[in-house]
C-alpha cells in the first residue's frame, strides 16, 4: 500500500499570500497518478489537479501542481478567501487507493 | 447537470447491515467506472471499493474487503454498496464518486462526486 504523508497538516496564511502544499508517498510512483482535492466544511470533495499537474477545467490557474517520484507539490499562488478548506492527495498508482491525511489552510 | 445523489445512510447496530444506493443523472453512467469513498467524522477521506464500468470487476480496501459488496445497475443508473457486519469504526459519510473515463483502467482519481449519505454504527 501506498502511505501518503502530507505536509503541513495546517497552513496559516493571510488572502493574498502563497500557498505551497506537499505530499509525499512512501513508494516511488512509475507514473504521475497524484489528484490534488479541495474540501470546504459539510461538502464533498472538488477535484483540482490530476496527473500530478494537469488543471480540471474550471479550476482558477492560480492553483497548480507539479512532482513526480516520490514528492509532490500543490501551490496556490496568491489566496483568495474561498481557497480556505482542507486539501487532500489522492494516489491511483496502485491498488488500494489511498488519500494523504489533508493540510488545512486557514487564516 | 451531471449529478450523483447517495441514500441509505441510517443508524445500524453493530454487526447489521445497511444498503446504500447512489443514483446517477446527465452522464452516460454505463460508460464509467464508479467508486464508494466514506469519510468518518472529523477526518480524512478513505476509499471503500471500485467497479468497473460493466460491473463485471470490482476492489476492495483492505477495512472492507470480505465484508461489503459494491454492485451496479446500469439500466436503472445506480450504484449499490451492501455492508455486512457492520463495525463502529464503519461510522462515517459514505460518498459515491465516478472515475474519468480519461483513465482506462477502474484505478483513477474522482472528477464527480455526490453529496454523501451518513452510516452511523452504534448500539
Amino acid at each position: 500500500e501506498i502511505v501518503l504523508t502530507q505536509s503541513p497538516g495546517t497552513l496559516s496564511l493571510s488572502p493574498g499570500e502563497r500557498a505551497t502544499l506537499s505530499c509525499r508517498a512512501s513508494q516511488r510512483f512509475t507514473s504521475k497518478f497524484l489528484a490534488w482535492y479541495q474540501q470546504k466544511p459539510g461538502q464533498a470533495p472538488r477535484l483540482l489537479i490530476y496527473g500530478a499537474a494537469g488543471r480540471v477545467t474550471g479550476i482558477p490557474d492560480r492553483f497548480s501542481g507539479s512532482g513526480s517520484g516520490t514528492d509532490f507539490t500543490l501551490t496556490i499562488s496568491r489566496l483568495e478567501p474561498e481557497d480556505f478548506a482542507v486539501y487532500y492527495c489522492q494516489q491511483y498508482e496502485s491498488s488500494p487507493l489511498t488519500f494523504g491525511p489533508g493540510t488545512r489552510v486557514d487564516f | 447537470e451531471e449529478q450523483l445523489v447517495e441514500s441509505g445512510g441510517d443508524l445500524v447496530q453493530p454487526g447489521g447491515s445497511l444498503r446504500l444506493s447512489c443514483a446517477a443523472s446527465g452522464f452516460t453512467f454505463s460508460s464509467y467506472a464508479m467508486n464508494w469513498v466514506r469519510q468518518a467524522p472529523g477526518k480524512g477521506l478513505e476509499w471503500v471499493s471500485v467497479i468497473s464500468d460493466s460491473g463485471d470487476s470490482s476492489y476492495y480496501g483492505d477495512s472492507v474487503k470480505g465484508r461489503f459488496t459494491i454492485s451496479r445497475d446500469n439500466s436503472k443508473n445506480t450504484l449499490h454498496l451492501q455492508m455486512n457486519s457492520l463495525r463502529a469504526e464503519d461510522t462515517a459519510v459514505y460518498f459515491c464518486a465516478r472515475t474519468p473515463r480519461r483513465m482506462v483502467g477502474v484505478l483513477g482519481d474522482f472528477d464527480s462526486w455526490g453529496q454523501g449519505t451518513l452510516v452511523t454504527v452504534s448500539s
